[in-house]
């Protein structure tokens, strides 16, 4: 079936430290890609998007993900996470030919000090 | 910068009550959305309307669902009689074309008692 998914649940970051997020996506050609963030009691805020071209796109607040057609993933990096990082992240595509987008079921980050 | 915004940003309403839930797109964006979050789960997409008119629906957006787009700024969607399970955070977003990026308004949290 087609879908958007995040592995994880719930990652503990300590501040400082590296973060990843995983996102696989299951749709017969490549989708746009996006990841957005949200914050408790926020909307959702695009962190970054992929349309085509170069496969590491940089997005706001330091976050990059890199595109891998060969593994079907769109994980989201960050050298070194902030304890305002904390938040919700979800990835999410617009299927080929379709407008709407598709979510997976996020991953809670917890920044640990 | 421009962006989406949502009115109420919460309501509380009894069972087999109308709701309408009011956005004001971003104001040269053409494609218009509403999708739902209920608590614990993941987005939900609901609807698309472009050109005064539903460009793709989903499963979830039955007979009880109307959206409209009254004036040149609002766009509202309403349920006409809602139901335990309607309670949820609904997000309004818009696009300035379609599959272009999709910009999210901070929500309305609809609780049905």
């Amino acid at each position: 079936a087609q879908s958007v998914t995040q592995p994880d649940i719930h990652i503990t970051v300590s501040e400082g430290a590296s973060l990843e997020l995983r996102c696989n996506y299951s749709y017969g050609a490549t989708p746009y890609l996006f990841w957005y963030v949200q914050s408790p009691g926020q909307g959702l805020q695009l962190l970054l998007k992929y349309f085509s071209g170069d496969t590491l796109v940089q997005g706001i607040k330091g976050f990059e993900a890199e595109f891998k057609r060969s593994q079907s993933s769109f994980n989201l990096r960050k050298p070194s996470v902030h304890w305002s990082d904390a938040a919700e992240y979800f990835c999410a595509v617009v299927p080929g030919g379709f407008q709407k987008l598709v979510f997976g079921t996020g991953t809670r980050l917890l920044v640990s000090p | 910068e421009p962006e989406v915004t949502q009115t109420p940003s919460h309501q509380v309403t009894q069972m087999g009550q109308e709701v309408i839930l009011r956005c004001v797109p971003i104001s040269n964006h053409l494609y218009f959305y509403w999708y739902r979050q209920i608590l614990g789960q993941k987005v939900e997409f609901l609807v698309s309307f472009y050109n005064n008119e539903i460009s793709e629906k989903s499963e979830i957006f039955d007979d009880q669902f109307s959206v409209e787009r009254p004036d040149g700024s609002n766009f509202t969607l309403k349920i006409r009689s809602t139901k335990l399970e309607d309670s949820a955070m609904y997000f309004c977003a818009s696009s300035p074309d379609r599959q272009e990026t999709q910009y999210f308004g901070p929500g309305t949290r609809l609780l049905v008692l």
